[in-house]
């Protein structure tokens, strides 16, 4: 069965500071796709990246960076200098190959940056 | 030009009516979504149609009825509303693979309160 494990409920640090969300998942299929969703406080939740379970190579975008290890079946978001726009829920996601696109969504990690 | 549009925003209700939330998106995609976000800010997924045929059903109360007259729109019919319905109800929308690209497209949210 898919599972993600969003340890951390709220995270709060000053901004500038760097800071990382962690994700763990389950899953019994050898193929499988990660994402990571943003939901602002506003309301509406916006895609931000999907990861492949063939492709662990991490990714950078800005200051944005995504480090997969399927050894530790963990999907961390880092993101780096922080600022007070980076406040909101960060969702991590995942859904196996031929599940119908069903994305299993983790319970959240609500980032605050405080000026 | 909104892509993925709700209806209403806001729903208060007493227990035991029975609510309607429309969904309609205008992107031309072929999947469209239901989700449930709790007080917690658990999102679970509830429904999927793809070009008018139910693909996903979660372990939902048959209180909960979805219906999708045409690819462009998914309602949800809610009878006998309870306590533990209240919640934000996401639609969302994509194309076929949305379990691969992770690209769901959500509307806004309609936040539901039963009294």
């Amino acid at each position: 069965a898919q599972k993600v494990t969003q340890a951390q409920t709220e995270i709060s640090v000053v901004e500038k500071e760097d800071v990382t969300l962690d994700c763990v998942y389950e899953t019994r299929d050898t193929t499988y796709y990660l994402f990571w969703y943003k939901q602002p406080p506003s309301g509406e939740l916006v895609f931000l990246i999907r990861r492949n379970s063939f492709d662990e190579q991490n990714e950078i975008s800005g200051r944005y960076s995504w480090n997969f290890q399927k050894s530790t079946s963990s999907f961390n978001f880092t993101i780096t200098a922080s600022q007070v726009v980076d406040s909101a829920v960060y969702f991590c996601a995942l859904s196996e190959r031929n599940r119908d696109d069903k994305i299993i969504f983790g319970k959240g990690t609500r980032l605050h940056i405080l000026p | 030009d909104t892509a993925v549009s709700q209806t209403p925003k806001y729903l208060v209700t007493q227990m035991g009516n029975d609510k309607s939330i429309k969904c309609e998106q205008n992107l031309g995609h072929d999947t469209m979504y239901w989700y449930k976000q709790d007080s917690k800010k658990f999102l679970k997924i509830m429904f999927s149609y793809n070009n008018k045929e139910l693909i996903i059903n979660e372990t939902v109360p048959n209180r909960f009825s979805p219906k999708s007259p045409d690819k462009a729109h998914l309602n949800l019919h809610i009878n006998s509303l309870e306590l533990g319905d209240s919640a934000v109800y996401f639609c969302a929308s994509s194309q076929v693979g949305a379990g691969i690209t992770g690209e769901l497209f959500f509307g806004e949210g309609s936040r539901l309160t039963v009294l």
